[in-house]
């Protein structure tokens, strides 16, 4: 079955640091990837995702992820965190075909230390 | 573009009551939409998938007549969750794809559901 996992609960970095969010998956064939990302009380942003092609893919707001098959991941990195980038944060996998539905890991929050 | 909304953005109400929510693809036509409930500090559950002008499919676990859902035109679909409960309580979130979209989806801003 397929599945996300995100290892971390809750990160907490300093403003300017760098960041990076794990995401593993467990999917039979090629993945769909998306990074998602939410504020308190709101609904969903897609940061980014990977279809096929170049394994690193740029996204909105300076965030960038890499899809490793080997290792399953698809982890998200910032090089310098701003805090207006404190939110939770969400890996999803998607089906194929005419399903379509994803399936999301548990989130990782993120705090910015001033 | 390819922006969806809910209605209401939030909603108290008393057990046994029902509640709809409304969810609307404003600028394309959605041949499926989802919808979604999250529980606070969780992650997001599919709960069940519509397509328009058919029936919906629900999750395992989820009771389709508890959650009713109705996809009745290609921008509208409308979850009632009947005699809410407390356990009922929680953030429900719809998105919508249009025809051919894959697993590309639009996420609705959700909407805050308490019972008391």
């Amino acid at each position: 079955a397929q599945s996300v996992t995100q290892p971390d609960i809750h990160i907490t970095v300093s403003e300017g640091a760098s960041l990076e969010l794990r995401c593993n998956y467990s999917y039979g064939a090629t993945p769909y990837l998306f990074w998602y990302v939410q504020s308190p009380g709101q609904g969903l942003q897609l940061l980014l995702k990977y279809f096929s092609g170049d394994t690193l893919v740029q996204g909105i707001k300076g965030f960038e992820a890499e899809f490793k098959r080997s290792q399953s991941s698809f982890n998200l990195r910032k090089p310098s965190v701003h805090w207006s980038d404190a939110a939770e944060y969400f890996c999803a996998v998607g089906r194929g075909g005419s399903q379509g539905n994803l399936i999301f890991g548990k989130g990782t929050k993120l705090s910015v230390k001033p | 573009g390819a922006v969806v909304s809910q209605h209401p953005s939030r909603v108290i109400c008393k057990s046994g009551t029902s509640v709809k929510i409304e969810c609307r693809s404003l600028d394309f036509q959605a041949t499926t939409m989802f919808w979604y409930r999250q529980f606070p500090k969780q992650s997001l559950m599919l709960m069940a998938t519509s397509n328009e002008g058919s029936k919906a499919t629900y999750e395992q676990g989820v009771e389709k007549d508890k959650f009713l859902i109705n996809h009745a035109s290609l921008t509208l679909s409308t979850l009632t969750v009947t005699s809410a409960h407390p356990e009922d309580s929680s953030f429900y979130i719809c998105s919508a794809r249009f025809r051919g979209g894959g697993v590309w989806q639009f996420f609705g801003p959700g909407t805050r559901l308490t019972v008391l």
